[in-house]
């Protein structure tokens, strides 16, 4: 078993839908949480970190579930420029983060 | 400001050959990140530097993988005695330090190829 799993998708959305991808980790001592988003060959750029308190920024929202070791990404409004892949980063020791396989997302019009 | 540039951007070479890939980090980031990332896979962890050390190796899948960052700055990757299986882009972050929480800068990464 991987130690961070996220559904590989594809996702198919219309621009304007409410998407949401989750990610579940398997190590208990995990201890910060990021969702990074990559497009079709290009290098992976921070979207944004993930606290347990649930944050937010613009259209996306994250949440975390330290309980049950899981990771939320909801994407309001979906734009055109959403298409990506979604990648859920989690960092157990300082300085090496494992990536998920990422979450593809089509915004089609 | 420039950001972290990787070069050769590709690369192609035959089995059993030497490469060497760099990496030139942010400026004043002190710390430095390899990954290799295979096609419809997320980046894969190989080593790590906090100034010229390596503080985390253990990515590296074997020993023909060995990098350096001699004085703190420019990395280079070496890989030996290439394989097939070695094919894959390999990416460079550097962050301004290694807490949990400091977000990552990629490079655009090296596009390696072995036939």
């Amino acid at each position: 078993r991987k130690e961070v799993e996220q559904d590989p998708g594809p996702f198919n959305v219309p621009e304007g839908a409410t998407v949401a991808f989750n990610c579940t980790y398997s190590n208990s001592a995990s201890q910060s949480f990021f969702w990074y988003r990559q497009d079709c060959r290009k290098e992976p750029k921070l979207l944004m970190s993930v606290y347990s308190s649930g944050n937010e920024d613009g259209r996306f929202t994250a949440q975390l579930n330290r309980a049950s070791q899981y990771i939320s990404l909801l994407i309001r409004d979906s734009k055109l420029s959403d298409s990506a892949t979604y990648l859920c980063v989690v960092n157990t020791n300082a300085g090496k983060s494992t990536f998920g396989d990422g979450t593809t997302l089509t915004v089609k019009p | 400001g420039a950001g972290v540039s990787q070069t050769p951007s590709n690369k192609v070479t035959e089995k059993g050959k030497y490469v060497e890939l760099r990496c030139d980090p942010i400026s004043g980031h002190t710390a430095l990140y390899w990954y290799r990332q295979s096609l419809g896979q997320g980046p894969e962890f190989l080593i790590y530097f906090q100034g010229t050390g390596a503080a985390d190796d253990s990515g590296l899948p074997n020993d023909r993988f060995f990098a350096v960052r001699p004085e703190g700055s420019v990395s280079t990757l070496k890989i030996q005695r290439t394989e097939r299986g070695d094919s894959a882009v390999y990416l460079c972050a550097s962050s301004s330090g290694t807490s949990l929480y400091n977000e990552q800068f990629f490079g655009p990464g090296t596009r390696l190829t072995v036939l």
